[in-house]
């Protein structure tokens, strides 16, 4: 089973605050995202890579910057937090993209004050 | 862009009863179409794809797909309390990038 670990579980900021959520993948996978997850609106797709250096705009990408530093690890940036920002936010990756698993972390619920 | 729609919102069955899962698409070109399960306070973990139309069963759960009718399904036969979880259906097409784009989910109660 893949090994997606995110870091830290929970989080908690001020309005304005600066926050980074690391997640590291153990698989060699292609593909890491970044998604956020909101009852009522399932899953949403902040920003995903394909390697190393590569960043892809996802569908919910405003307020938020990631980087992928290496094969094994993606990074997601909140540089002015905002309450709109709480959430619950799930790592992934893949292989392939849509036509492979997705395996994905245990989350980091992020609270904004 | 992809919108994909989930129902019902929620669904309480008993035990050993056969459940219906429903998930509608709107880029005809999709290719790619799967079921995540995630139990509370977990993460979301697959369950099954299919890739083509028609019909896939894995044990208790099948899939549906028809793609002429945007829509595919998840069907739990004989479902347990074990099964009770919020199902998340995905599908990809090219002009998302081939990534997965997610229904807002359904959250099933199975009832001793």
């Amino acid at each position: 089973e893949a090994a997606v670990t995110q870091s830290p579980r929970n989080k908690v900021t001020v309005t304005g605050g600066n926050v980074t959520l690391s997640c590291r993948q153990t698989n060699s996978h292609n593909y890491m995202y970044w998604y956020r997850q909101d009852t009522g609106h399932g899953l949403r797709l902040i920003h995903y890579s394909y390697g190393a250096g590569n960043l892809q705009i996802g569908d919910v990408p405003d307020g938020y910057k990631a980087t992928r530093t290496t094969q094994e690890d993606f990074f997601l940036l909140l540089e002015l937090a905002s309450p709109s920002q709480t959430s619950l936010y799930f790592c992934a990756s893949s292989d392939l993209g849509g036509s492979e698993t997705l395996y994905f972390g245990s989350g980091t619920r992020l609270t904004v004050l | 862009q992809q919108n994909v729609q989930q129902s019902p919102e929620s669904l309480i069955v008993p035990e050993g009863a056969r459940t219906s899962l429903n998930c509608t698409f709107s880029d005809s070109a999709s290719q790619y179409f799967w079921w995540y399960r995630q139990h509370s306070g977990k993460a979301p973990k697959a369950l099954m794809s299919i890739f083509s139309n028609g019909e896939k069963e894995e044990g208790r759960f099948t899939i549906h797909l028809n793609k002429a009718s945007l829509h595919f399904s998840l069907h739990i036969r004989d479902s347990q309390p074990s099964d009770s979880a919020l199902y998340l259906c995905a599908a990809a097409a090219s002009s998302g990038s081939w990534q997965l784009i997610f229904g807002s989910g359904t959250q099933l109660t199975v009832m001793p």
